[in-house]
């Protein structure tokens, strides 16, 4: 199985909502990976997991609040967004994680997020 | 920062020509990675290509990496309709960050 899943495909959510984005793998990946990414633009890194503990935050704001429950989930919830946080929000899994992680990364489909 | 530039920014093909698209970057890597990513969907990892090699095929890609000059290239040959995508180059160094380039549109036209 070399799929990473998302949850939901769409999301239309106002700014006072909680919601959240799930990402899941069964590849035995040991770092996972959220990107934001605007229309015509290329994918922003926002988080990185690496066995399970968070080891990059790319300066998001906290409205944004990962969590890796274990090595094949990982949620990404959101509360009081803006509607600029409106994005394809994408899930990515790679084998290696820290320093060795030198091999590619296995995207998901991605959440179309839309905030009014 | 790792992160390449591609150029050109769009492309417009025939089925069935070659498409070429550019890569430069600013410092050194361990590798540099190609994805393709259709409209509106996830990124998919074209070809690898390690700091220590030059040239690397796969199927009807090719792509060169030049580390004197900090580029690379990606070849897209007897292109087809289904080729019609955004390509992103991602110059990496050890560790889990992958910056992308700002990516090339390529259009085929049937």
């Amino acid at each position: 199985d070399t799929e990473v899943t998302q949850t939901p495909k769409h999301l239309v959510m106002g700014m006072t909502n909680k919601k959240s984005l799930k990402c899941e793998q069964h590849m035995g990946h040991r770092a996972m990976y959220w990107y934001k990414q605007k229309a015509k633009k290329p994918p922003e890194l926002m988080f990185v997991y690496s066995y399970e503990k968070l080891s990059i935050n790319e300066s998001v704001p906290s409205r944004f609040s990962p969590e890796c429950p274990n090595s094949s989930l990982l949620n990404l919830h959101l509360h009081a967004l803006q509607p600029e946080d409106s994005a394809l929000y994408l899930c990515a899994s790679s084998q290696g994680a820290g320093l060795a992680a030198t091999d590619t990364q296995y995207f998901g489909p991605g959440t179309r997020l839309t905030v009014l | 920062s790792q992160q390449g530039e591609e150029d050109p920014q769009a492309l417009s093909i025939q089925e069935g020509e070659n498409a070429t698209m550019n890569c430069s970057y600013k410092t050194s890597i361990n590798n540099l990675q190609w994805y393709r990513q259709n409209s509106g969907r996830g990124l998919v990892h074209l070809i690898l290509i390690r700091s220590n090699e030059r040239e690397k095929h796969s199927g009807r890609l090719r792509v060169t990496l030049d580390t004197s000059k900090k580029s690379s290239s990606l070849l897209i040959t007897a292109s087809r309709a289904a080729d019609t995508a955004s390509y992103f180059c991602a110059p990496k160094a050890a560790g889990n960050k992958l910056t992308f380039g700002g990516g090339t549109r390529v259009l085929v036209k049937p």
